[in-house]
């Protein structure tokens, strides 16, 4: 049972216009989301995180949102760069319970010239 | 400061064998993790640590054992591989203070299991 979903396998964008990452949550127990880049052949890398109390969290061209009724947050990327082009997860934390991340599968963001 | 390293990037095992997967940190930290992610898939939980001497199952730790007899070591064992052990095998750590929950991840060791 997936507990934390990106529907999208891929997505393709234009460079310099805004990319929109989504992702779904069924747990109610999660407390802190985080999105992570990651490159072929490397480690995840951290990019921004959001706790539970806010709906929204902004660095750089990097914007996270929190809809907590909906289960849903939304990473926004702008403008976009041929340098994004990776693959996103979404990653949740639970209060309690065993400690780590529940990670989605994944969205392969392409980023066109 | 190399933050977080894996030993080996590559392994190719066969059925029966065992072998030890060695994450270590330069960061101080508390909190280490060992994951695996599969094709198509994120990664999942195998085992965790929250500090020396401890460690905890995750999501998926059957056919695995770790150790942390160092804060800055934690080892991965396969006793006896299987073919549904091949994967790619992530280790993190975090700082245990603080909100932001962020784990710092290694490249990676990719293990194949004949």
């Amino acid at each position: 049972d997936q507990q934390v979903k990106q529907n999208s396998p891929s997505l393709s964008v234009q460079e310099g216009r805004i990319s929109i990452l989504n992702c779904d949550y069924t747990n109610s127990m999660f407390d802190y989301f985080l999105w992570y880049k990651k490159y072929p052949a490397e480690g995840p890398t951290f990019l921004i995180s959001i706790s539970s109390i806010k709906d929204k969290n902004e660095d750089g061209r990097f914007t996270v949102f929190l809809n907590k009724s909906a289960k849903h947050l939304s990473l926004h990327i702008v403008p976009s760069q041929p340098g994004d082009s990776a693959v996103y997860f979404c990653a949740a934390r639970g209060r309690g319970g065993a400690d780590g991340l529940t990670f989605g599968k994944g969205t392969h963001l392409i980023i066109q010239p | 400061n190399a933050g977080v390293t894996q030993t080996p990037k590559f392994r190719v095992l066969k059925t029966g064998q065992s072998m030890t997967l060695l994450c270590a940190q330069d960061m101080n930290h508390e909190y280490m993790y060992w994951y695996r992610q599969d094709p198509g898939m994120g990664l999942r939980l195998i085992h965790y640590s929250v500090g020396e001497g401890t460690t905890a199952k995750g999501e998926v730790p059957d056919g695995y054992n770790v150790s942390r007899l160092k804060k800055q070591n934690f080892l991965l064992g396969l006793e006896s591989a299987a073919p549904s052990q091949t994967s790619v095998y992530f280790c993190a750590s975090r700082w245990e203070g603080g909100t932001a929950y962020e784990q710092y991840f290694g490249p990676g060791t990719r293990l194949t299991v004949t």
